[in-house]
C-alpha cells in the first residue's frame, strides 16, 4: 500500500511561475525522497531529505520536511516546459523498502 | 542520463512464452531492484537484492523469476505470463540496501502480454 499521498494530483501552470507539490505520509519516517518521471521514462532522483532536517535545497527545487505534521512540500521554482512531468514523494523506513506516493502531474504552459 | 541499462525495451510475448528482461549497472551498487509499474500509477517494489542475495520477494507470483548472477547483472525471468502482467518493469540499484541511498533507475522496459 501507498505511504505518501501526494497534493495535488494534477497541476498546471504557466513557464515561469512556481510549482508546489505536498506530500503527506501515514507512518514514522527515516528519509522522504522526491523522484521525476518524465512520461514513458524511467524516474529520476531529485532530492533526499532526512527525518533530521527540515528543508535542502538542489537548485530550483527546494524541499521541506515536517515530520510532526507527517508532510513534506516540493517546490520548483521559475518553472519550465521541460518541467512538465509525474513527480513522486518515497517515504523510507525501518524495513529498507521504498514506498511511493500516487504522484502528481505537473504541466508547465510554455 | 541513467547507469542503469535495461533490455530489451520493449517486449511483447505470448502466454506461452519464455522471456527475459535484463539489467545491468557499473556503478558498483550493492543492491538492485524490480519495479512494476503500471499506467498512471506508482512504481510496486517486486524484489530486491543485496550482495547478489534476495533480500525481498513481495510476494510476487512464481511466474516471475528474478536471477542475480553477479554484483552487476539483474535479470528477471518471465514464464506463464497473464495479460495483467503487462507493463513497464523499472530496474534500479543503490550503493546499499537502506532507503537513505539514492536509488537510480533505468528507462524501463515495456511488456505487453498477449
Amino acid at each position: 500500500s501507498q505511504q505518501g499521498e501526494e497534493d495535488p494530483q494534477a497541476l498546471s501552470i504557466q513557464e515561469g511561475e512556481n510549482a508546489t507539490m505536498n506530500c503527506s505520509y501515514k507512518t514514522s519516517i527515516n528519509n522522504l525522497q522526491w523522484y521525476r518521471q518524465n512520461s514513458g521514462r524511467g524516474l529520476v532522483h531529485l532530492i533526499l531529505i532526512r527525518s533530521n532536517e527540515r528543508e535542502k535545497h538542489s537548485g530550483r527545487l527546494r524541499v521541506t520536511l515536517d515530520t510532526s505534521k507527517k508532510s513534506s512540500s516540493l517546490l520548483i521554482t521559475a518553472s519550465r516546459a521541460a518541467d512538465t512531468a509525474s513527480y513522486f514523494c518515497a517515504t523510507g523506513g525501518a524495513n529498507s523498502k521504498l514506498t511511493f506516493g500516487k504522484g502528481i502531474t505537473l504541466s508547465v504552459r510554455p | 542520463d541513467t547507469e542503469v541499462t535495461q533490455t530489451p525495451k520493449h517486449l511483447v510475448m505470448g502466454m506461452t512464452n519464455k522471456k527475459s528482461l535484463k539489467c545491468e549497472q557499473h556503478m558498483g551498487h550493492r543492491a538492485m531492484y524490480w519495479y512494476k509499474q503500471k499506467a498512471k500509477k506508482p512504481p510496486e517494489l517486486m524484489f530486491v537484492y543485496s550482495y547478489e542475495k534476495l533480500s525481498i520477494n513481495e510476494s510476487v507470483p512464481s511466474r516471475f523469476s528474478p536471477e542475480c548472477p553477479n554484483s552487476s547483472l539483474l535479470n528477471l525471468h518471465l514464464h506463464a505470463l497473464q495479460p495483467e502482467d503487462s507493463a513497464l518493469y523499472l530496474c534500479a540499484s543503490s550503493q546499499g540496501r537502506g532507503t537513505g541511498n539514492t536509488i537510480y533507475f533505468g528507462e524501463g522496459s515495456w511488456l505487453t502480454v498477449v
